[in-house]
């Protein structure tokens, strides 16, 4: 089966950096996206890696490294908004999406 | 419209009851999803539709029932649920399966589905 982890909770102070990471043991790789879920919404999309290296995006950054299973999202300048759970996909085939269980981070002020 | 909406956001249900859940994305995607969410858990892939063939049935149980008329809507049919169904069930749309960053999945709000 697959296999996707990533930390449950992480705590930062507003305007400080957190770094998600997530590793992965899947059958196929085709990608490994990183999507934000604030409580009771949708899942929004947040970045998509395929290739070795950092991809980035304002003050969110995700770097993948294929050898190693191994996917960090970069969140800098961290706003009381960012407070939401990140969920760690890794898409083994044409289509199919394996979720890990989500990051709930919390920003203090 | 933009985007995936979902209704209804909020359902309770009792076991015998039958219900629907219902999709529509306004993005021109070719292909649908259906994702269990339940607490500290992660997203379990339900059924997926492209072109409005079903690709994927992921050991799903009978009672849950999908229907997909077109390329824009997407149903969930419920019938004699069980309390352990209770979730967020999450409905998502993509261009179409072929993997790629086109391919991204873009989801509706979710139904919280409470069954008594």
């Amino acid at each position: 089966g697959q296999n996707i982890d990533q930390p449950t909770e992480m705590t930062a102070t507003e305007g400080a950096i957190v770094q998600i990471n997530c590793t992965y043991q899947t059958s196929g790789f085709n990608g490994l996206f990183w999507y934000q879920q604030h409580a009771g919404e949708a899942p929004t999309f947040l970045s998509y890696n395929v290739l070795d290296g950092l991809e980035e995006k304002g003050r969110f950054s995700s770097f993948l490294s294929r050898s190693k299973g191994y996917s960090y999202l970069l969140l800098k300048e961290l706003q009381m908004k960012d407070s939401a759970s990140y969920l760690c996909a890794v898409r083994d085939g044409d289509y199919k999406l394996s979720f890990g269980a989500g990051t709930t981070v919390t920003v203090r002020a | 419209e933009t985007g995936v909406t979902q209704t209804p956001r909020h359902l309770v249900m009792g076991m015998t009851n039958k219900k629907s859940l219902k999709c529509e994305q306004h993005l021109g995607h070719n292909a649908m999803y259906w994702y269990k969410q339940s607490a500290k858990k992660p997203l379990e892939l339900m059924f997926v539709y492209s072109l409005e063939e079903r690709v994927e049935n992921n050991s799903v149980p009978s009672r849950f029932s999908p229907e997909c008329p077109n390329s824009s809507h997407l149903f969930l049919h419920l019938h004699t649920l069980q309390p352990e169904d209770s979730a967020l069930y999450l409905c998502a749309s993509s261009q179409e399966p072929t993997g790629g960053r086109t391919d991204t999945q873009y989801f509706g709000p979710g139904t919280r589905l409470t069954v008594l």
